[in-house]
């Protein structure tokens, strides 16, 4: 248990489908964090949020809408996808986004699958 | 752009072997982390290193962060099952705590 959790765990979807991945920590952090792990890249960064405020778009294209209604709660709203967004999306916090040495704690993920 | 390259991108070994795995890159990072990611589960932190030539040991595993702060390995003596998963380290980069990721490096401990 590591305090943070997402759901949905597994979701495969058309890509003209509309769906919402959520996340949400239990730890009293302030930052939070959209990550795309795929089997033949590094888990890449995709967005960050310091107290509800978007503070780095990693160049994510715009069919994936980020939104923090708040400091616990993080979605991933996704529209037209396309076969290649097929992923493992995990979400981390931190306590803070500023100053080095922060250690992110992640979510087990959501799995998507694109149809 | 910055990269960390992780070798080896595989590794399987027999219960009680060491092994090392090696994280390299031409940039300085502020500091470097090395996570753990089990399958069906997220990357879990298991040291941060932050001063160049630092070296920190976590009972069987033993972390060193490079001199010039752009390489980093971990070590594993006498490595058990418990140990198979997918090692992670992670550069951190510019001011809101952006990590960066190396490919990974795949460990599975043969009985």
């Amino acid at each position: 248990e590591t305090g943070v959790t997402q759901t949905p765990r597994h979701l495969v979807m058309g890509m003209t489908n509309k769906k919402s991945l959520k996340c949400e920590q239990h730890l009293g952090h302030n930052a939070m964090y959209w990550y795309k792990q795929s089997a033949k890249k590094p888990l890449e960064l995709m967005f960050v949020y310091s107290l509800e405020e978007r503070v780095e778009n990693n160049s994510v294209p715009s069919r994936f809408s980020p939104e923090c209604p708040n400091s616990s709660h993080l979605f991933l709203h996704l529209h037209t996808l396309q076969p290649e967004d097929s992923a493992l999306y995990l979400c981390a916090s931190s306590q803070d986004a500023v100053g080095s040495n922060q250690p992110q704690h992640f979510g087990d993920g959501t799995r998507l699958s694109i149809l | 752009t910055q990269l960390l390259e992780q070798s080896p991108q595989f590794l399987s070994i027999q219960e009680g072997e060491n092994l090392t795995v090696y994280c390299n890159s031409s940039s300085v990072f502020s500091s470097l982390q090395w996570y753990r990611q089990e399958p069906g589960e997220g990357p879990v932190l298991l040291v941060t290193v932050v001063t160049g030539g630092e070296v920190k040991k976590l009972k069987r595993l033993t972390f060193q962060f490079g001199d010039a702060r752009k390489d980093s390995s971990l070590h594993i003596t006498a490595a058990q099952t418990g140990d198979t998963g997918l090692y992670l380290c992670a550069g951190v980069s510019g001011g809101y705590n952006k990590l960066i990721f190396g490919a990974g490096t795949r460990l599975a401990v043969h009985p």
